[in-house]
């Protein structure tokens, strides 16, 4: 059974810094593309990253490129987003995702989301 | 980034009836087009992908047609499970853009 269980969200203040781990289990870590999702409170849902099973390849939403970074552990079936220069708009349930697989980019599995709150 | 529009904002239908999603991109996407169901408190539910592909777990009255820039998503007679948001996703490029989601409400 596919799981996906995110942790590290949490209060933070403007211009500060947060990392969200996503430990998957269930499938071949490596194999699989990876995404965060993310959903501000009572709002859509936004893209923000993703990443190529081998890791070296990342993708980024305008919104949040040159302030996020996505990495991957795949030793330890990890995925991560290091989160800098936080602002109150980037407040939102961050989930990770899986890729079904390159060819369709849709995602298969997510977790149930890690809240993280951007404010003084 | 491709613009992902999707029409009605909210959709009122009666139990058993015929409800139909629109989604719109700002440039053609192919059929790498997704549908997700999302209810209060939970994570998102692929639904369809490529464009017409019903997930797992998904019954036949859910379809996905459509190419190109205009999609459609189609629930042939509602149930009471179906009241939900429906959002669009494209995924031809990534950033995978997202609509701005459906509610389908009790009529």
């Amino acid at each position: 059974e596919v799981q996906l269980l995110e942790s590290g969200g949490g209060l933070v203040q403007p211009g500060g810094s947060l990392r969200l781990s996503c430990a998957a289990s269930g499938f071949t870590f490596s194999n699989f593309a990876m995404s965060w999702v993310r959903q501000a409170p009572g709002k859509g849902l936004e893209w923000v990253s993703g990443i190529r099973g081998s890791g070296a390849f990342t993708y980024y939403a305008d919104s949040v490129k040159g302030r996020f970074t996505i990495s991957r552990d795949n030793s330890k079936n990890t995925l991560y987003l290091q989160m800098n220069s936080l602002r109150a708009e980037d407040t939102a349930v961050y989930y990770c995702a899986k890729v079904l697989n390159w060819g369709e980019k849709a995602n298969d599995y997510w977790g149930q989301g890690t809240l993280v709150t951007v404010s003084s | 980034e491709i613009v992902m529009t999707q029409s009605p904002a909210t959709l009122s239908v009666s139990p058993g009836e015929r409800a139909t999603l629109s989604c719109r991109a700002s440039q053609s996407v192919g059929s790498d087009l997704a549908w997700y169901q999302q209810k209060p408190g939970q994570a998102p539910r692929l639904l369809i992908y490529g464009a017409s592909t019903r997930a797992t777990g998904f019954p036949a009255r859910f379809s996905g047609s459509g190419s190109g820039t205009e999609f459609t998503l189609t629930i042939s007679s509602l149930q009471s499970e179906d009241f939900a948001l429906y959002y669009c996703q494209q995924y031809d490029n990534w950033p995978g853009t997202f609509g701005q989601g459906t509610k389908v409400e009790i009529k």
